[in-house]
């Protein structure tokens, strides 16, 4: 599997937008940048998921990069119940690769 | 939005008993579930992978005749740790890719705390 480089941790002041990088500079063409994020103690939860163009939904903002070696992951106002590990994992696009490799992932700490 | 659950959510065991973890995917199908391991301040392992009807798939270095894997139906999985050691302890985690697809595809579960006395 390609493998994503995060940062290991960040902060962040409440209401204020997060910039969440990762770098991802063996992609294949065929590969998804998925972003799941993990709260203490839960299972991890989808956040956006994305393949070219940049992406958006209720929970957050994804822009890739021309070159599709990086991406960001936007929120766009951190909140307390945004503190969590986010990953950015790589997915093959073919059929029947379902499976997520998790890394380290970055931990966002929101400070109120 | 689909949902999937972890029975027991929490698990205190003595040493040389078997657990079994029930892992339902509650308003999908689910042909596809996988079991995830993860010890406190880790990222999560992938374990296996179990498909409906057939056997489970273990990653490498997973001990298939410890972590017993049944996924009799579209909806129901079972991770079964048997005779279970304290170094078994662990954050066990299931997700379940939904059958109808969609822009997420996998639906995690919310975990079970196993600890092994």
């Amino acid at each position: 599997d390609a493998k994503t480089t995060q940062p290991n941790s960040m902060e962040s002041n409440e209401e204020e937008p997060v910039h969440l990088p990762c770098n991802h500079s063996t992609i294949s063409g065929t590969d998804y940048i998925h972003w799941y994020r993990q709260l203490p103690s839960q299972g991890p939860e989808y956040v956006i998921h994305g393949l070219t163009s940049n992406v958006n939904n209720r929970m957050a903002s994804l822009a890739i990069a021309e070159d599709r070696k990086s991406s960001t992951l936007i929120l766009h106002r951190a909140t307390l119940r945004d503190a969590a590990v986010y990953y950015c994992i790589l997915r093959g696009g073919g059929a029947g690769s379902y499976q997520l490799t998790f890394g380290k992932g970055t931990k966002l700490s929101v400070i109120p | 939005g689909a949902v999937v659950s972890q029975h027991p959510s929490w698990v205190i065991c003595k040493s040389g008993t078997s657990v079994k973890i029930e892992c339902r995917s509650l308003d999908f199908q689910a042909t596809t579930m996988f079991w995830y391991r993860q010890f406190p301040k880790q990222s999560l392992m992938l374990m296996a992978t179990s498909n409906e009807g057939s056997k489970a798939t273990y990653e490498q270095g997973v001990e298939k005749d410890k972590f017993l894997i049944n996924h009799a139906s579209l909806t129901l999985s079972t991770l079964t740790v048997t005779s279970a050691h304290p170094e078994d302890s662990s954050f066990y985690i299931c997700s379940a890719r939904n059958l109808a697809g969609g822009p997420n595809e996998q639906f995690f579960g919310p975990g079970t705390r196993l600890t092994v006395l």
